[in-house]
C-alpha cells in the first residue's frame, strides 16, 4: 500500500528566505511522486513532478525537489521565497504504469506562509 | 485556450435538493476524475472514469452520481442522500498512463442553506 506523510501542517519562512516543505512516502515499488501548489478557493497547480528519471527535479516558479529512496523522501525547496509563493501545497503518490486509474494519494498540505 | 473549467463557482443547496456540478476539458484526455477537498484532510475520490460510458466509485461515492456521455464532460450530481455536502469540489483530467499526472479545474464551492 502506499502513502504520503507531509510533516509539517504550516510552515511560516519571511520572505527572501529559503523555503523547505517535508514529505515521506512510503511504496512498495517505485512510484510517481508529485508537488501541486493551491491558491486560496483555486484548483491544484502542477509544481513538478518525479517519474524515475533525474532524482533533482526542477519546477515551476524556482522550485524543486530531491527523490531520495533511502530515506523515502521527496522534500520541496525554494532558495528564496516570494510574497506569491504563499498557498497550500499538496505532496502526491501515485503508482507507475498504473493507466489511467492511477488513483492518485495525497498528502494533508502544508499551509506555507510568507512574512514581510 | 486549452484547459478544464467548473461551473459554477459557487453553489447553493437547499435541504432535499440535488445539485449538478459541471466539468469539460478540452485537452482531449480520456480520464477524468472528481475529488472532495475538506480543511486539514487533503482530497478524496469521489468517482473516476477512464472513457466515455463507463465510470467507477472511489473512495467516497455515496451520495453522488455521475455520467460520463461526452468525452470532454463529467458532471457531478449531489444528491439529498448526501448528508454532509459543503465542501470545495474539484474535477480533474488525465492522459498520462505512465505517470497517472492530472490536471485540475478551478473548483466549485458547494455550500448549504
Amino acid at each position: 500500500a502506499q502513502s504520503v506523510t507531509q510533516l509539517d501542517s504550516h510552515v511560516s519562512v519571511s520572505e527572501g528566505t529559503p523555503v523547505l516543505l517535508r514529505c515521506n512516502y512510503s511504496s512498495s515499488y517505485s512510484p510517481s511522486l508529485f508537488w501541486y501548489v493551491q491558491h486560496p478557493n483555486k484548483g491544484l497547480q502542477l509544481l513538478l513532478k518525479y517519474t524515475s528519471a533525474a532524482t533533482l527535479v526542477k519546477g515551476i516558479n524556482g522550485f524543486e525537489a530531491e527523490f531520495k529512496k533511502s530515506e523515502t523522501s521527496f522534500h520541496l525547496t525554494k532558495p528564496s521565497a516570494h510574497m506569491s509563493d504563499a498557498a497550500e501545497y499538496f505532496c502526491v503518490v501515485s503508482p507507475p504504469y498504473g493507466g489511467a486509474t492511477n488513483k492518485l494519494i495525497f498528502g494533508t498540505g502544508t499551509l506555507l506562509a510568507v512574512q514581510p | 485556450d486549452g484547459g478544464i473549467t467548473q461551473s459554477p463557482k459557487y453553489l447553493f443547496r437547499k435541504e432535499g435538493q440535488n445539485v449538478t456540478l459541471s466539468c469539460e476539458q478540452n485537452l482531449n484526455h480520456d480520464a477524468m476524475y472528481w475529488y472532495r477537498q475538506d480543511p486539514g484532510q487533503g482530497l478524496r475520490l469521489i468517482y473516476y472514469s477512464q472513457i466515455v460510458n463507463d465510470f467507477q466509485k472511489g473512495d467516497i461515492a455515496e451520495g453522488y452520481s455521475v455520467s460520463r456521455e461526452k468525452k470532454e464532460s463529467f458532471p457531478l450530481t449531489v444528491t439529498s442522500a448526501q448528508k454532509n455536502p459543503t465542501a470545495f469540489y474539484l474535477c480533474a483530467s488525465s492522459n498520462d498512463g505512465h505517470t497517472g499526472t492530472q490536471y485540475f479545474g478551478p473548483g466549485t464551492r458547494l455550500l448549504v442553506l
